[in-house]
């Protein structure tokens, strides 16, 4: 079974903070993706990578950056964290094949202060 | 842009009732997902379509794909409390996925 975790459950941070959210998979998945989730908005991409030192940006990414240095690891940097980025962020990867299907990490609630 | 627009956002229903969450996209798309999400969790995987006509089931839900009518729908029959929680559908386009907005279903006793 495919195992993506992801660093903390629940996070709380300061305005101004810089903050990063670590998402690991324990496969040899090429392409991981960053979501955050808010009532009313469903899912919205912020980036996402296919492959090592590759990423692209999604639909909202501003206020955000990405590292991904080793294919298990994509990390999510918020270089200044502001109370609007207050939200649930998920991490996925792809599988291949013909479904090509997303599966998720367990989320991280992060609150800013 | 992709949209996908799901209804009702939101739905109360009695056990034993028979319901349908529909689910609109706005451009031709090969793949369809369903994945389900209980309160304080992550997604959770239900079903991939993959072809116009596809029909899929597991126990009392169904999803079906009309990708003519660039429509799915997930059907509920005789519901049960365990199946309160929202549910997204999601459409594969470009290799990133264009998630609706959700329904959120709860199933009264």
């Amino acid at each position: 079974d495919v195992k993506v975790t992801q660093s903390s459950r629940y996070l709380v941070k300061r305005t101004g903070e810089k903050v990063f959210l670590e998402c690991v998979q324990d496969m040899d998945h090429e392409n991981m993706f960053w979501y955050r989730q808010d009532p009313g908005l469903g899912l919205r991409l912020i980036y996402f990578s296919y492959d090592v030192k590759m990423k692209e940006k999604g639909d909202i990414p501003e206020g955000y950056s990405v590292s991904r240095e080793k294919k298990e690891r994509f990390s999510l940097i918020l270089e200044s964290a502001s109370t609007n980025q207050t939200s649930m962020y998920l991490c996925a990867i792809r599988y291949g094949g013909a479904d090509n299907e997303q599966f998720f990490g367990p989320g991280t609630r992060l609150t800013v202060l | 842009e992709l949209k996908v627009e799901q209804n009702p956002l939101f739905l109360s229903m009695q056990e034993g009732k028979n319901y349908t969450i529909y689910c609109n996209y706005s451009t031709t798309s090969d793949r369809l997902y369903w994945y389900r999400q209980d309160p304080g969790k992550s997604l959770e995987s239900l079903f991939v379509l993959l072809s116009n006509g596809a029909v899929k089931q597991e126990g009392r839900l169904m999803a079906s794909l009309d990708t003519k009518a660039r429509l799915s729908t997930l059907h509920i029959t005789a519901a049960v409390h365990d199946l309160s929680a929202t549910y997204f559908c999601a459409v594969d386009k470009g290799n990133q996925f264009y998630f609706g907005t959700g329904t959120s279903l709860t199933v009264i006793p």
